[in-house]
């Protein structure tokens, strides 16, 4: 157990359609990664927050937003949902900012499936 | 072409082997990490590096960064160790956090 949670486990929706998913880093970790795992992608960046604000930005489409929250927990906003976002989606976090340097905790990610 | 290369894509192996698994970027580096995925889909991080050599348990990895190249070694295989193993790359002078990541070597270890 990463100590990084995610919910919720399996999401199921249809085009169209907007779904938050959410992430608690663990215990004393500011920062907050999002990436994107797809079957054609592979593992792919999405965004990072830390303390609550936004530290770097990967390929995250408009379609896409995150906050971070005070208490430190973030949300990923998916609007507009098409097929090809179907996906899985990991949260992780790390204590500071330097995720690339820092070793990052993953959480057990959400299932999205887009019908 | 990929900025980080990962081989073989896939890799079967008997219990107790010795088992290596490449990775090869095109990119100058700040860090590279491991990381594996278990059948569940969970992803661990099992090292960052950023030069030399470190070892915990039976993995070790290594780093060439002049040859820009990664190996993850496993010696004495055991079919727990069956899972996805992930290289992935902080792009020297990229944005902290932004990983580009290899498209994973699928490794089965068979008792």
């Amino acid at each position: 157990d990463s100590g990084v949670t995610q919910t919720p486990k399996h999401l199921i929706t249809a085009t169209g359609q907007r779904v938050t998913l959410r992430c608690s880093p663990r215990s004393g970790d500011l920062s907050v990664y999002w990436y994107q795992q797809s079957l054609d992608q592979g593992l792919q960046f999405l965004i990072q927050y830390y303390n609550g604000e936004e530290r770097a930005k990967g390929n995250i489409l408009e379609r896409f937003s995150a906050q971070q929250f005070p208490d430190l927990h973030s949300e990923l906003n998916l609007s507009s949902l098409e097929l090809g976002d179907s996906a899985l989606y990991f949260c992780a976090s790390s204590v500071g900012v330097a995720g690339g340097t820092d070793t990052q905790y993953f959480g057990p990610g959400t299932r999205l499936t887009v019908l | 072409k990929n900025e980080v290369e990962q081989s073989p894509q896939n890799l079967t192996a008997q219990e107790g082997e010795f088992i290596t698994i490449n990775c090869s970027y095109s990119v100058g580096i700040s860090a590279l990490h491991w990381l594996q995925q278990h059948p569940g889909g969970g992803i661990v991080s099992l090292f960052m590096l950023s030069s030399g050599k470190k070892k915990h348990g039976r993995l070790i990895a290594t780093i060439n960064i002049q040859e820009k190249h990664s190996s993850l070694h496993i010696t004495a295989s055991h079919p727990r160790d069956s899972a996805v193993y992930i290289c992935a790359v902080l792009n020297y002078g990229g944005s902290q956090g932004n990983l580009i990541f290899g498209k994973g070597t699928k490794l089965s270890v068979k008792p």
